[in-house]
């Protein structure tokens, strides 16, 4: 069982487009997190939800539009995609703030 | 704000050489500290953590020890294995429900 899910895995598409990924949680978590990672690795927090509430909008274009609609899911909406939204995007949970996030394993964004 | 500096890479070695990775943090508190691994294509996972000075996190021959003089937090490993070779993460996280992340290490453990 994935503790951590999201999809799609690869997601290729058109500048301009709208696009969402979606992630799911089956260990009871009440923290998600968005967490964007680009080509030379860097990872950085976008959002967080605690128990379904946004708790962390880290300056994100408002073309991303997070939506929690329990506890076990947090999905990532973004409209009028642009080149620099290429990246690999990872979900995570945690039941601690303080404590260990469990990652999903990533969706690949390539704006073309 | 708070930070998290660590070694930029690639680190090169040969297998059974030992590793030092280092990560210093800055912040108001005393955050936990965590080591994540992220192996080609996976998500990242937790490698080992610490949650006060003088911790020692430890997982699959790996040790860091959480140092608040120096605010460090250096991975080290005695015998590197091609197995290991993955990119590695230095973290720090307080009560903000934001966990900052270093960089990332790549290192590449030749046979």
């Amino acid at each position: 069982d994935t503790a951590v899910s999201q999809t799609p895995k690869y997601l290729v598409t058109q500048m301009g487009n709208d696009k969402s990924i979606k992630c799911e949680q089956n260990l009871g978590h009440d923290t998600m997190y968005w967490y964007k990672q680009d080509s030379k690795k860097f990872l950085k927090i976008m959002f967080s939800y605690n128990n379904k509430e946004l708790i962390i909008n880290e300056t994100v274009p408002n073309r991303f539009s997070p939506k929690s609609p329990d506890k076990a899911h947090l999905n990532l909406h973004i409209n009028s995609l642009e080149l620099g939204d290429s990246a690999v995007y990872f979900c995570a949970s945690s039941q601690d703030p303080r404590g260990e996030l469990f990652f999903g394993e990533g969706s690949r964004l390539t704006v073309l | 704000g708070d930070s998290v500096t660590q070694m930029e890479g690639p680190v090169t070695l040969s297998e059974e050489a030992f590793l030092t990775i280092n990560c210093t943090y800055t912040a108001t508190g005393y955050p936990s500290l965590f080591w994540y691994v992220q192996y080609p294509g996976e998500g990242l996972q937790l490698l080992l953590k610490a949650t006060k000075a003088d911790d020692k996190g430890s997982n699959k021959g790996f040790e860091a020890t959480y140092r608040k003089e120096t605010t460090s937090f250096h991975l080290e490993k005695g015998s590197v294995q091609v197995s290991d070779s993955a990119v590695y993460f230095c973290a720090g996280g307080d009560s903000s429900y934001k966990l900052i992340f270093g960089s990332g290490t790549r290192l590449l453990v030749r046979p």
